[in-house]
């Protein structure tokens, strides 16, 4: 069965450091790929989303980057965070025509 | 470019009446549909999906929704609202294939004792 995994679950950082988080894939193929943030009483905000390895969309200017070196990986990355990065974060996997499957999130709070 | 668009950005029913959430969507071929539902503290949960199968798509806990092509909408409803309904729903569409998925903004439904 398809699973997914994110990590850290909860992380505190320092304003001006690097952010690195990790989410893999297991049992599938060539899947869609999807970072989300939920701010604060807020609904989700798509951030990126990858159809392949090393292709990556950008939807909104930002802080923030994102990666996929490999089929099943999708990294989410900052070379210094700002206060405003703080926010819940959600990778996420589509295959054709299936519902989004999401991880457990991250609790990122800038400090 | 698929959009959609939550009519409602809080709903508030009586434990018992019926619930009505309100989701318009915008896609450019035939979509995917589907409602999610985040309580308090919590992940994701698919609710039901629409891919082009029947109209009427019954879900989890009594909900259930509609696709009007006609209308572009994809409201949710459920006959009779439980206190445990409580929470924030999400419409989302997706065009399918490799294209991305939108989330609505969200409601949040609150039940009256």
């Amino acid at each position: 069965s398809q699973t997914i995994h994110q990590w850290p679950a909860t992380l505190v950082q320092p304003v001006g450091s690097p952010l690195s988080l990790e989410c893999t894939v297991e049992g599938t193929s060539n899947p869609n790929l999807y970072w989300y943030r939920q701010a604060a009483g807020r609904g989700l905000q798509l951030l990126f989303y990858s159809v392949g390895i090393g292709q990556i969309s950008s939807e909104v200017p930002q802080n923030l980057s994102a990666s996929r070196p490999q089929d099943r990986q999708f990294i989410l990355s900052s070379k210094k965070l700002l206060l405003s990065d703080s926010g819940f974060y959600l990778c996420a996997w589509t295959a054709l025509n299936t519902e989004a499957f999401f991880g457990q999130g991250t609790r990122l709070t800038v400090v | 470019a698929q959009s959609v668009t939550q009519l409602d950005s809080h709903v508030s029913v009586s434990e018992g009446t019926p619930v009505l959430l309100r989701c318009n969507y915008s896609s450019s071929y035939s979509p995917s549909l589907f409602w999610y539902v985040q309580h308090p503290n919590k992940g994701l949960q698919l609710l039901l999906k629409y891919t082009s199968a029947a109209t009427l798509v019954k879900g989890i806990n009594g909900f259930e929704a509609e696709f009007k092509k006609s209308e572009t909408s994809f409201h949710l409803t459920k006959p009779s609202a439980h206190m445990s309904d409580a929470a924030e729903y999400f419409c989302v569409v997706s065009d399918g294939g490799a294209s991305k998925i939108i989330f609505g903004s969200g409601t949040r439904l609150s039940i009256r004792p």
